[in-house]
């Protein structure tokens, strides 16, 4: 397997646009987590599914981010509008049951 | 709630040398404890994770952990430091009932030649 996938790498948006963040996980997994890396708050959970459905999203900050799994092949991670406080590597990750969990590379967004 | 602390934000240790990084636990049920590392521009790759097996984890690259559960640590080691070491290492707990990792602030290693 590939490993799980986020596209793009890099993304370099201004203040107010949209932005998507794109995951295809193992296939296989039941379990995909957002993570958001930033070095004043560390890693911090943003919204986890199982089996295509969101079970906690407390973690996503306000309602200018949403987060969908159409399939279990494919989530989404949008934010809008974008603000400079927004930029950080925001990564991806799923795992079957009480295996561990595989991340992607991560996205790294900049919000000028 | 569950929580993780890594004392020690930067550890600078010599090539050869013990390395130790630390990290102490908060569940109130039986966890799951996981080391990673993370080297710089990549995403998390697992070292080691415990799962109530045996106590004593061996993990990739020659890295093992303790669970120690009478002082909620799962302290990482390794006997010897190699150059390829240095990088960051976080520690994460999680559990049956919450499958979602929670982290801790990473622990900066650097491995002096």
């Amino acid at each position: 397997d590939a490993g799980v996938i986020q596209s793009p790498r890099h993304e370099v948006t201004e203040m107010g646009q949209e932005v998507t963040l794109r995951c295809k996980p193992i296939s296989g997994h039941d379990y995909l987590f957002w993570y958001r890396q930033t070095m004043m708050r560390g890693l911090e959970l943003l919204i986890y599914f199982n089996n295509n459905v969101p079970i906690d999203d407390s973690g996503m900050p306000e309602d200018r981010f949403s987060a969908k799994m159409p399939n279990a092949s494919f989530s989404t991670l949008k934010i809008q509008p974008s603000e400079p406080r927004d930029s950080a590597v925001y990564f991806c990750a799923s795992n079957r049951g009480d295996t561990e969990a595989f991340f992607g590379q991560g996205t790294r967004l900049t919000v000028v | 709630a569950q929580s993780v602390t890594q004392l020690g934000s930067h550890v600078s240790v010599s090539e050869g040398a013990l390395v130790l990084l630390r990290c102490n636990y908060s569940s109130s049920v039986p966890p799951y404890l996981f080391w990673y590392v993370q080297y710089p521009n990549q995403g998390l790759q697992l070292l080691l994770k415990y799962t109530s097996a045996a106590t004593l984890v061996k993990g990739i690259n020659g890295f093992e952990a303790e669970f120690k559960k009478s002082e909620t640590s799962f302290h990482l080691t390794k006997p010897s430091a190699h150059m390829s070491d240095a990088a960051e290492y976080f520690c994460a707990v999680s559990d049956t009932g919450r499958r979602a990792l929670t982290f801790g602030s990473g622990t900066r290693l650097q491995v002096q030649p």
